[in-house]
């Protein structure tokens, strides 16, 4: 168990919808990022928020938005979904972010969002 | 972030060593190795990373080459658990933030 965790857990919805991921972080972890597995893509870092900020924008799809709250939970909104959305959504939380890449900068994953587009 | 290659997959019997490459020839002198695993269809786990000494901790030895320019992780007793996707990845944070770029990774399967 990471500490990181993510609702819900499965997700089916039809085209054209909007839905909510929503994740909650490691206890004390001020960076969350979100990344989107397809069977296709492999795992894709969509974005990352650092302390309620914005801080790093992956290919994330103007459909799809997301906010980090003053508690340090995060929220993923897709929009207008379409069937290729269909996919594993993990979001993940580090310690810290330090330009050096080294300690504190490892990521610790929730066990994702399995959304499905009908 | 330098790019990596890794094997796509390798086989280890249930109990020995499992020694898995990866080479990133353009690393650069700030960027650091780090190793995750993913188990069928779970989120990734961070395994070990290091910048030029060699690392161990309790899941995994980190072996970095003196140029830098490939690694080799190393389960010490593969278990059946073991069985996962290996990824290497090299990166640098920056301002524009820490993410992790996946590749294809190593297939391990542990065979009893």
């Amino acid at each position: 168990d990471s500490g990181v965790t993510q609702t819900p857990k499965h997700l089916i919805t039809a085209t054209g919808q909007r839905v909510t991921l929503r994740c909650s972080p490691r206890s004390g972890d001020l960076s969350v990022y979100w990344y989107q597995q397809s069977l296709d893509q492999g795992l894709q870092f969509l974005i990352h928020y650092y302390n309620g900020e914005e801080r790093a924008k992956g290919n994330i799809l103007e459909r799809f938005s997301a906010q980090q709250f003053p508690d340090l939970h995060s929220e993923l909104n897709l929009s207008s979904l379409e069937l290729g959305d269909s996919a594993l959504y993990f979001c993940a939380s580090s310690p810290s972010f330090s330009p050096s890449g080294g300690a504190g900068n490892e990521q610790f994953f929730g066990p994702g969002t399995r959304l499905t587009v009908l | 972030d330098a790019k990596t290659t890794q094997p796509t997959s390798m086989d280890c019997a249930e109990g020995r060593a499992a020694n898995l490459p990866c080479n990133h020839s353009t690393i650069s002198g700030n960027e650091y190795v780090y190793w995750y695993r993913q188990i069928h269809s779970q989120g990734p786990q961070y395994i070990i990373h290091g910048l030029k000494n060699n690392e161990t901790n309790e899941m995994a030895s980190l072996i970095i080459t003196e140029d830098r320019k490939s690694s080799t992780l190393i389960l010490p007793h593969a278990t059946l658990r073991d069985t996962a996707v290996y990824y290497c990845i090299v990166r640098v944070g920056n301002n524009a933030g820490n993410m992790l770029t996946f590749g294809g990774g190593t297939r391990l399967m542990v065979k009893p």
